[in-house]
């Protein structure tokens, strides 16, 4: 059984468009989290909803929106796509926010934007 | 802000050699302090934590102790194997949720037969 799933695995698009990635977990965690990794691989937290409290990362572009229809699922809208939003991007989940809760993360989606 | 500096390598070593990861952090309170490793193609597993100081974490063979004078949580072990090869990530967590886990940036991990 998959604890962290993401969908999909890979997502080519061209610049303009609107994308959605989607995420579950099955773990029955509170927080989940969505982070963008780059091209060398810096990790870099995005997002972290918890109970319907949603905290954003400041850097983050108001293009990207988290979703949660929910508490299993914490999906990634991302409007009018740029190149510079290509990247994998992992999803996480932990029991709750606190410093030593463990993040179980996805498989990753990498995005291409052209 | 919180941070976190690692050797980016690639670090490429002989099978069973010894393994030294060198991870160090900035934070302010008193971060849980983690070491992240991704496959190729896989997202990140956790391989070992440690919450508070002098605590070692211990997993497969590897290990890490939290020390808080030195600010450091060096990954070590003791004989590397080929499957040991991945990126490897130290992090730190200060909870509370917007900060989310703060990644060092990855130390590439290859052993050679």
């Amino acid at each position: 059984d998959t604890a962290v799933s993401q969908t999909p695995k890979y997502l080519v698009t061209q610049m303009g468009n609107d994308k959605s990635i989607k995420c579950e977990q099955n773990l029955g965690h509170d927080t989940m989290y969505w982070y963008k990794q780059d091209s060398k691989k810096f990790l870099k937290i995005m997002f972290s909803y918890n109970n319907k409290e949603l905290i954003i990362n400041e850097t983050v572009p108001n293009r990207f929106s988290p979703k949660s229809p929910d508490k299993a699922h914490l999906n990634l809208h991302i409007n009018s796509l740029e190149l510079g939003d290509s990247a994998v991007y992992f999803c996480a989940s932990s029991h709750n926010s606190g410093k030593s809760d463990t993040q179980y993360f996805g498989p990753g989606t990498r995005l291409t934007v052209l | 802000g919180n941070s976190v500096t690692q050797m980016e390598g690639p670090v490429t070593l002989s099978e069973e050699a010894f393994l030294t990861i060198n991870c160090t952090y900035t934070a302010t309170g008193y971060p849980s302090l983690f070491w992240y490793v991704q496959y190729p193609g896989e997202g990140l597993q956790l391989l070992l934590k440690a919450t508070k100081a002098d605590d070692k974490g211990s997993n497969k063979g590897f290990e890490a102790t939290y020390r808080k004078e030195t600010t450091s949580f060096h990954l070590e072990k003791g004989s590397v194997q080929v499957s040991d090869s991945a990126v490897y990530f130290c992090a730190l967590g200060r909870g509370g949720g917007a900060d989310g886990l703060t990644f060092g940036k990855g130390t590439h991990l290859i052993i050679q037969p």
